[in-house]
């Protein structure tokens, strides 16, 4: 099992453009977590996502940012037209969703770095 | 609000010396804690949660309702403790992954 994929590991943005943060998550596990984790911060919660719903978005911010989770394929973190304040590292997570509370499975992270 | 402190940044000791990482939090209703560990170049991994009790590596933290304290002890730490450490928080809204992390300590165990 290889654990969940995220990818790129890395990503360059200049100011404006979009960026797409993609995520596996374990084999059989069907609840994706997007966290974002800023420089010298905690991680911070996202977006909660079954398979084509969004189950929690309350730490989503109101504009530019989305998620999806498709029937089929990666869930997607999508941020349009970034700005410098996005620059962090986002990690998804996922469970099968009859683990115990709290037992999250997490990606290696996505670096966003905007110039 | 609820939330994790994490007051040390960093903390470092010596091979076999006692170790405890300082965890406090606010939280209004009964809460789940737990510490997660990222070991170099390694992914966060759940370490141990207060529900089970258990000990894991040698590690265990106790739930302190009193002082609202959740801090991770062990009594002779090893080099291969040396990791960054996150308290978290099992939150509100109904998501099970919904969790409130600290900023992290950094453990640096020195031989």
């Amino acid at each position: 099992n290889a654990g969940v994929m995220q990818n790129p590991r890395h990503l360059v943005r200049r100011r404006g453009q979009e960026a797409r943060l993609r995520c596996s998550p374990m084999k059989g596990h069907s609840h994706v977590y997007w966290y974002r984790q800023l420089p010298e911060e905690g991680l911070k919660f996202m977006v909660y996502l079954q398979k084509e719903n969004i189950i929690d978005e309350s730490g989503m911010p109101k504009e530019r940012f989305s998620a999806e989770f498709p029937k089929e394929g990666p869930s997607i973190l999508r941020i349009q037209q970034v700005v410098r304040g996005d620059s962090a590292a986002y990690f998804c997570a996922s469970t099968s969703g009859t683990a115990n509370t709290g037992e999250l499975f997490f990606g290696e992270g996505s670096r966003l770095t905007v110039l | 609000a609820q939330r994790v402190t994490q007051p040390e940044k960093l903390l470092s000791v010596f091979k076999g010396a006692p170790v405890e990482l300082k965890c406090n939090y606010s939280y209004s209703g009964s809460p789940e804690l737990f510490w997660y560990v990222q070991y170099s170049r390694q992914r966060l991994q759940l370490l141990l949660r207060h529900i089970s009790r258990e000990s894991i590596k040698g590690f265990t933290a106790d739930l302190n309702k009193g002082e609202t304290s959740f801090h991770l002890k062990k009594p002779f730490a090893q080099e291969e403790d040396s990791a960054m450490y996150y308290c978290a928080l099992s939150g509100h809204g109904g998501s099970q992954g919904n969790l409130i992390f600290g900023k992290g300590t950094k453990l640096s165990v020195k031989p």
